[in-house]
């Protein structure tokens, strides 16, 4: 399949401190991509995006970097909260008629109290 | 808006049976997406419609499929369950499909196990 989901890497934070979660991404022609959240039981909830001409968008504590020559894209998330703990996942649209969208492996965010 | 809602939330199947499940997407979405979710696999793109047309279908056997009504709410079917189908299957809508500046917003999926 093309979401490689073998391996589930953890971050664990201190309540209070930044996190930054990464993301390689597979696709030099993808032009649009997505971080979501996931909590337990739930489907992914969208957080922020950023399009390809930008290489940083700020939301509400959050702020995605992306780094199209190494196709690389992160999420930044200011003093993370308890209820910031989720898997996180970055997707990405290629930008034609495909109408889908290939996410990452994800990242499961723990924030120690 | 109300969000994507799924229907239900929760099955339990036994193999060589079939199932459908259900998405209604946010009011004036006409595109909706179906994605399967495995621990080993991830998150993996099944198909798209859009007024009542599939543009696009993943790497997945025939016994999955789907459709859309004029309504735009969707159905997916899986025939002749295999083990390998237990999964969380997530619906995600937006106004015109996946593309630059379209964000896709997920239901809370479906959990589907096959005994």
């Amino acid at each position: 399949g093309e979401s490689v989901g073998l391996h589930l890497p953890t971050l664990s934070v201190q309540e209070g401190d930044n996190s930054i979660i990464n993301c390689a991404y597979s696709n030099s022609a993808s032009d649009y991509f997505i971080w979501y959240k996931q909590e337990s039981g739930k489907g992914p909830q969208f957080i922020i995006d950023i399009r390809s001409n930008m290489d940083k968008r700020q939301g509400q504590r959050v702020t995605v970097l992306l780094n199209k020559t190494v196709k690389h894209l992160s999420l930044q998330i200011a003093a993370t909260q308890p209820g910031d703990s989720a898997v996180y996942f970055c997707a990405e649209n290629l930008g034609d008629s495909s109408y889908k969208l290939i996410f990452g492996s994800g990242t499961r965010l723990l924030v120690r109290p | 808006k109300a969000g994507v809602t799924q229907t239900p939330r929760y099955l339990i199947k036994t193999r060589g049976q079939q199932v459908t499940l259900s998405c209604s997407p946010i009011s004036g979405h006409r595109s909706v997406s179906w994605y399967q979710q495995t621990p080993g696999q991830g998150l993996q793109f099944l198909f798209e419609y859009f007024s009542e047309t599939q543009r696009n279908k993943g790497n997945f056997p025939g016994r999955f499929s789907g459709r859309q009504f004029s309504n735009s709410r969707s159905e997916m079917n899986v025939s002749t369950l295999e083990l390998g189908d237990s999964a969380l299957y997530l619906c995600a809508s937006s106004p015109r499909g996946a593309t630059t500046g379209e964000t896709q917003y997920f239901g809370p999926g479906t959990r589907l196990l096959v005994l």
